[in-house]
């Protein structure tokens, strides 16, 4: 079965410091990772995704993943954070078919 | 361009009322999802069209649920006899689908919040 999990609830981070989101999946065959942001009152926005190649992702307002196929991770990282990321970050994986399995999510709080 | 839209963005109803929930996908897209998100979750997948067709709606929790995307361009999520357990956002996704679905980005509308009382 597919899944992905995300194990921190919420991440506290200073800002200027560098952050990391965790997840970690399960998947039949080659993953295809992908990391959604939500604000509060608004929809998923897309951040980035790994389809094949470079095992480091650079996606929007930059943010970036790291694949590691041993580890079966895909995290998120900034090298500084803003208060302005703070939100609720989701990541996905797609299976052989079309679905989507999200992770529970991962609160983010970038603390000024 | 514009978004994913969704209406409306929000819906209280009764137990037992019926309800459509629709969305406006991105001009073009032939890809389209809708997915339920419970409080304190991520979005779990219910079905999925390519053009007119639901090409899995394996997601489907029963047979109140429904949804049609009759000319391929906007999709109507229909529930029947509703309950309290179906109060939930409600979000909908496009994505070009055109070439290597798997690979596509879904891009999300705002989703619809439905509170069944």
């Amino acid at each position: 079965a597919q899944s992905v999990a995300q194990p921190e609830d919420q991440v506290n981070v200073a800002e200027g410091n560098p952050l990391t989101v965790k997840c970690t999946y399960s998947v039949s065959g080659n993953p295809y990772l992908f990391w959604y942001v939500q604000y509060p009152n608004r929809g998923l926005q897309f951040l980035l995704k790994y389809i094949t190649g470079d095992n480091l992702v650079k996606g929007s307002y930059g943010f970036e993943a790291e694949f590691n196929k041993s580890q079966t991770s895909f995290h998120l990282k900034k090298p500084s954070a803003l208060v302005s990321d703070s939100a609720l970050y989701f990541c996905a994986v797609r299976d052989y078919g079309n679905q989507f399995y999200f992770g529970t999510g991962t609160s983010l709080t970038v603390i000024p | 361009g514009a978004g994913v839209s969704q209406t409306p963005s929000n819906k209280v109803t009764e137990k037992g009322k019926y309800v459509e929930l629709r969305c406006d996908p991105i001009s073009g897209h032939t890809a389209l999802y809708w997915y339920r998100q419970s409080l304190g979750q991520g979005p779990e997948f219910l079905i999925y069209f390519q053009g007119t067709g639901a090409a899995d709606d394996s997601g489907l929790p029963n047979d109140r649920f429904f949804a049609v995307r009759p000319e391929g361009s906007v999709s109507t999520l229909k529930i029947q006899r509703t309950e309290r357990g179906d109060s939930a956002v409600y979000l909908c996704a496009s994505s070009p689908g055109a070439v290597g679905p798997r690979t596509d980005t879904q891009y999300f509308g705002p989703g619809t919040r439905l509170t069944v009382l």
